[in-house]
């Protein structure tokens, strides 16, 4: 099955710096999705791709997709203490994987104040 | 609208003994798909239910399995526990539509500890 693999594994930065985490796929993906769990809590959906070279913007998140749909990224500007957490990128193969998402490994982001 | 919410929320188990989670989805949604979280494995999914019927499933063995209910309230269960069950278990709920871009709501999760 289609896997992603995400990069780095952490990250520590200090606070006002940016924070950029990748996932890459051997393979053209159908779409993608970022999630964030804070430590101790559950992912929360923060977004979805689906267009070639597609990028979209919540405040300081800036989330792309790869012109070829098989990498993609988040960059965070100015990191706040609010931003630690485990960053996954996901994807649905589509088709019949009903329900299921391939999470990436995460990235672990920690902000130093 | 309320959130996914699990049940227990923790849970300490010995080894052999078998566990029952439980998953109550957003109101209106019909998918319900279960992952397990490990430091060392990251999130793998389980299996998703949809309308009373498992539509999809992971590389787990036959301990784990699942059902879900006419209400969309979904739940799992292990049997014969083993030390490396212990896991956080976590159930997301979906409209169920497919295609690949379901928008999955994930609950707090089950923290299960088996000894």
């Amino acid at each position: 099955g289609q896997q992603v693999m995400q990069i780095p594994q952490y990250q520590h930065v200090q606070e006002g710096e940016d924070f950029t985490t990748y996932c890459n796929s051997s393979t053209t993906l159908s779409n993608i999705q970022w999630y964030k769990q804070r430590p101790g809590g559950h992912p929360v959906f923060l977004i979805q791709l689906v267009k070639s070279g597609e990028v979209k913007k919540q405040k300081r998140l800036t989330f792309q997709f790869g012109e070829a749909k098989k990498n993609s990224s988040l960059h965070i500007t100015a990191t706040q203490t609010t931003d630690v957490g485990t960053y996954f990128c996901a994807l649905n193969a589509g088709g019949t994987s009903y329900g299921k998402l391939t999470f990436g490994q995460g990235t672990i982001l920690t902000v130093h104040p | 609208k309320a959130g996914v919410t699990q049940t227990p929320r923790y849970l300490i188990k010995t080894r052999g003994q078998q566990v029952t989670l439980s998953c109550s989805p957003i109101s209106g949604h019909r998918s319900v798909s279960w992952y397990q979280q490990t430091p060392g494995q990251g999130l793998q999914f389980l299996f998703e239910y949809f309308s009373e019927t498992q539509r999809n499933k992971g590389n787990f063995p036959g301990r784990f399995s699942g059902r879900q209910f006419s209400n969309s309230r979904s739940e799992m269960n292990v049997s014969t526990l083993e030390l490396g069950d212990s896991a956080l278990y976590l159930c997301a709920s979906s409209l169920g539509y497919g295609g690949g871009t379901d928008t999955q709501y994930f609950g707090p999760g089950t923290r299960l500890t088996v000894l």
